[in-house]
């Protein structure tokens, strides 16, 4: 199917456990982002990057790992998870201008 | 703290009538401005946007208005219809890659 997707939709996980929540999108756009949204702050960017092997800190990248090894994957990992990165987080992707996003992972910390 | 705000977490408008969404931001150096549109379970998707060389920005019933000097922007929606019931987030940015959104405002639209 044509368009970005993540996965999984769903995640429940403990505390200091690694999660890889995964990426994907056909269009060959050269920018991929994740955010993360809660609320009462909108959408937050974690990271970005601008091509293939190319990343860069956004705003709250603080607990997170991203890798792009290939252009239409961008997976997102939690190295240890805690307990305040429970969130909705969502996937994106640009050949410049405006933003495609992913229909979200949600995302439990217990 | 919070480059961009949208100060009401709610609007309730009349199918028919006109919603206006309004949001702040503080940085100066912010130079691309958009909208986008949430509903429940999926993904944002993009709505409207405005380069900072213009002051309105049209697309249909869409209409953005920027305010520079008051580092103001605003949506306006007319006519309001029932598919229009969503969360809008306003997103700012000194580029269209790195962009701060705002908290959102969900949009009700009473028949």
């Amino acid at each position: 199917d044509a368009g970005i997707t993540q996965s999984p939709r769903y995640k429940i996980t403990e505390t200091g456990r690694q999660v890889t929540l995964m990426c994907h999108q056909t269009w060959s756009h050269s920018y991929m982002f994740w955010y993360r949204q809660d609320l009462g702050h909108g959408l937050r960017l974690i990271y970005y990057s601008a091509a293939a092997d190319i990343t860069d800190k956004g705003e709250v990248p603080d607990g997170y790992v991203v890798s792009r090894s290939k252009t239409e994957n961008f997976p997102l990992t939690l190295e240890s998870a805690t307990r305040s990165q429970t969130s909705v987080y969502f996937c994106a992707s640009s050949p410049r201008d405006e933003q495609f996003f992913g229909p979200g992972t949600r995302l439990t910390v217990l | 703290d919070q480059q961009v705000k949208q100060n009401s977490p709610s609007l309730s408008v009349q199918e028919g009538r006109i919603s206006i969404l309004n949001c702040d931001y503080t940085n100066s150096m912010f130079d691309y401005f958009l909208w986008y549109k949430k509903y429940p379970a999926e993904g944002p998707t993009f709505l409207i946007s405005i380069s900072s060389i213009k002051d309105k920005n049209e697309d249909g019933r869409f209409t953005v208005f920027l305010n520079k000097s008051a580092k103001h922007l605003s949506l306006h929606i007319v006519p309001s219809q029932p598919g229009d019931s969503a969360v809008y987030f306003c997103a700012a940015g000194p580029n269209d890659y790195k962009l701060s959104f705002g908290a959102g405002t969900t949009v009700t639209v009473r028949a």
